[in-house]
């Protein structure tokens, strides 16, 4: 693989069912990003991490958990999906934080229902 | 907290020249970015700015004026493969990247 992908591409989820969003990076960047997009409202960080082994809230972190086992892997947990978890959900990544272009992932599709 | 404003929609035609202006209010500012993003796709790096000025690349340059709190984007020789959406996002002190809403653009023949 070259860059950063997501799987799945898309999911209909019943709530109240527990998903996990997988997205993987080969470009060994420190750090890694968790964005939703919806209509009107432009991409909001969710979570994000330094660097493998911390994590960090972002804007919109409620009903949502993240971990860093590894530079490579970071997974998107929803515990107990509702409706306004609808979304489009992007991973990206960076070589650090300060000032360095994000690449983002294809994205997943998530409907709630 | 991050406040950016941008056009929602803009619309020119081919081989004209438009200007996506951005504004922003931020808890400190690290630098602003340009990002392109193709309907139902992911989004892709144009231009980062962080000091003062213009930066040129190719038909795409962006401008920054740190004291106004104030960007722009100006794309020329617009392409039909211009249509897109572009999104405006400020990292701030704590190396967050706060987008704006985005601006759609619709190239015409």
């Amino acid at each position: 693989i070259a860059g950063i992908t997501q799987a799945p591409t898309s999911q209909i989820l019943a709530a109240g069912r527990r998903m996990t969003l997988r997205c993987t990076q080969d470009m060994r960047h420190n750090a890694m990003y968790w964005y939703r997009q919806d209509l009107g409202l432009g991409l909001r960080l969710i979570h994000y991490s330094n660097t493998a082994g911390t994590t960090g809230k972002g804007e919109v972190p409620d009903g949502y958990s993240v971990s860093r086992a590894n530079t490579d892997d970071f997974p998107l947990t929803l515990a107990s999906a509702v409706p306004s978890q609808t979304s489009v959900y992007f991973c990206a990544s960076s070589e650090g934080l300060e000032g360095n272009e994000q690449f983002f992932g294809p994205g997943t599709r998530l409907t709630v229902l | 907290g991050q406040n950016i404003d941008q056009p929602t929609e803009m619309t020119a035609t081919e081989g004209a020249i438009v200007q996506i202006n951005c504004t922003y209010q931020t808890s400190g500012f690290n630098g602003l970015f340009w990002y392109q993003q193709h309907a139902g796709e992911a989004p892709t790096f144009l231009s980062y700015n962080v000091l003062d000025g213009l930066e040129e690349k190719g038909r795409f340059s962006s401008f920054l004026s740190r004291s106004k709190g104030y960007s722009y984007l100006l794309l020329k020789e617009l392409q039909m493969k211009d249509s897109a959406s572009y999104l405006c996002a400020v990292i701030s002190n704590d190396y967050k990247l706060s987008f704006g809403a985005g601006t759609t653009v619709t190239v015409r023949a």
